[in-house]
């Protein structure tokens, strides 16, 4: 069966430090993956998504990035980070077929002090 | 572009009262519906989808295309209902994009 592995769970970072958020997905191939930020009173904003190696389309302009290296791995980096960047954020991935829906990670919550 | 409306933030309910859970929805293609839930300390999870026309826990939701809603549903209300529930769309395209409301928090109270 297909899982998805989302890693800190919690993060402190102080502002103006890098971040890297690591996501990967196990027991599927290509997968459709996605970067969510979750904020209190407003649902779930699409940050990124990518249909493939490399391949990344970013949905919000902001201070962060993402990169696809593997097949199956999906990284949200940022070179400095802003008090604004905190919030919880959440991987997710799809099979891109018509009929399902995603599947998310467990997510982490990021504190920019 | 594609919007979810979820217009209750808080829904609080007796328990075994019915439930209803508004979405209404605005796009151009032919949509993909979905219900998430996220109980306390979980991850989000897919609840159910309109595509597959299933009951899950009790509760059910009918793609309606004249008023553009989906509204999720349960006769009876359970204390372990309580939790935050999402109205999501899928765009049509292998680079679909999910769109999520707002969420609502079903309360249920004895």
């Amino acid at each position: 069966s297909q899982t998805i592995h989302q890693w800190p769970a919690t993060l402190v970072q102080p502002v103006g430090s890098p971040l890297s958020l690591e996501c990967t997905v196990e027991g599927t191939s290509n997968p459709n993956l996605y970067w969510y930020r979750q904020a209190a009173g407003r649902g779930l904003q699409l940050l990124f998504y990518s249909v493939g190696i490399g391949q990344i389309s970013s949905e919000v302009p902001q201070n962060l990035s993402a990169s696809r290296p593997q097949d199956r791995q999906f990284i949200l980096s940022s070179k400095k980070l802003l008090l604004s960047d905190s919030g919880f954020y959440l991987c997710a991935w799809s099979p891109g077929q018509v009929g399902y829906g995603y599947t998310f990670g467990s997510g982490t919550r990021l504190t920019v002090v | 572009a594609q919007r979810v409306t979820q217009p209750e933030k808080l829904l609080s309910v007796f328990k075994g009262a019915p439930v209803e859970l508004k979405c209404n929805y605005s796009y151009s293609g032919s949509p993909e519906l979905f219900w998430y839930v996220q109980y306390s300390r979980q991850r989000l999870q897919l609840l159910l989808r309109h595509i597959s026309r299933e009951s899950i826990k009790g509760f059910t939701a009918d793609l309606n295309k004249g008023e553009t809603s989906f509204h999720l549903k349960k006769p009876f209300a359970q204390e372990e209902d309580s939790a935050m529930y999402y109205c999501a769309l899928k765009t049509a395209g292998t680079a679909s994009k999910l769109t999520f409301g707002t969420g609502t928090r079903l309360q249920v109270t004895l």
